[in-house]
């Protein structure tokens, strides 16, 4: 099946400092990927679309300028938490979906997530 | 809007034991159904899917009808194992959305 790769898998950063994580799709182009966020014992909270050379789309209560995304390349799909405090740690995945051929099932591949620990 | 319901709470049950975890929806148009599973520390794996109703996905051992009629998608697995112990989400996409829509996960716990 298709791979999605996440990379830190974990981090652990000060109160203040900026975090990147990266999305790839190993093995299939992707013009659309997804960033979730998972509180403990909860489900995935849909964060934002990320759109391949255009702006990410963000849901409602989610600041972008706080999760800067960044969708470079058909490949790759970067999370940037921005000034990060002890409140946005959490575990943060990603997902993509194969370009369209023929009907669209709506079928995502999810990387194996990064968790965020901040002090 | 779409939605998704699972049971409440954890579930713990022994070796060999038969689980059902239920799942109902609500969507506009014909959904395609989803169960994901997520073992301790990792992300998300698809475990079955079904796109139109009457449906049955399956795989390892799992399987879940889509029932149109009660909209409903219940998990089954007829002799669980160890290592069936996870976080198992039931999801929805509606036709042509990209977006996925989670219920809030069950924990299943399975003893030895």
């Amino acid at each position: 099946g298709a791979v999605v790769s996440q990379h830190p898998s974990r981090v652990i950063c000060k109160s203040g400092t900026s975090v990147k994580i990266e999305c790839r799709s190993l093995d299939f182009q992707a013009t659309t990927m997804f960033w979730y966020r998972q509180f403990p014992k909860q489900s995935l909270m849909l964060m934002a679309t990320s759109n391949e050379g255009s702006k990410a789309t963000y849901e409602q209560g989610v600041e972008k300028d706080k999760f800067l995304i960044n969708h470079a390349s058909l490949t790759l799909s970067t999370l940037t938490v921005t000034s990060a405090h002890p409140e946005d740690s959490s575990f943060y995945i990603c997902s993509a979906r194969p370009q369209p051929k023929g009907v669209n099932t709506g079928e995502l591949f999810f990387g194996e997530g990064s968790r965020l620990t901040v002090l | 809007g779409n939605s998704v319901t699972q049971m409440e709470g954890p579930v713990t049950l022994s070796e060999e034991a038969f689980l059902t975890i239920n799942c109902t929806y609500t969507a506009t148009g014909y959904p395609s159904l989803f169960w994901y599973v997520q073992y301790p520390g990792e992300g998300l794996q698809l475990l079955l899917k079904a796109t139109k109703a009457d449906d049955k996905g399956s795989n390892k051992g799992f399987e879940a009808t889509y029932r149109k009629e009660t909209t409903s998608f219940h998990l089954e697995k007829g002799s669980v194992q160890v290592s069936d112990s996870a976080v198992y989400f039931c999801a929805l996409s509606s036709y042509g959305n990209n977006r996925l829509a989670f219920g809030k996960g069950n924990q299943v716990v399975v003893i030895p």
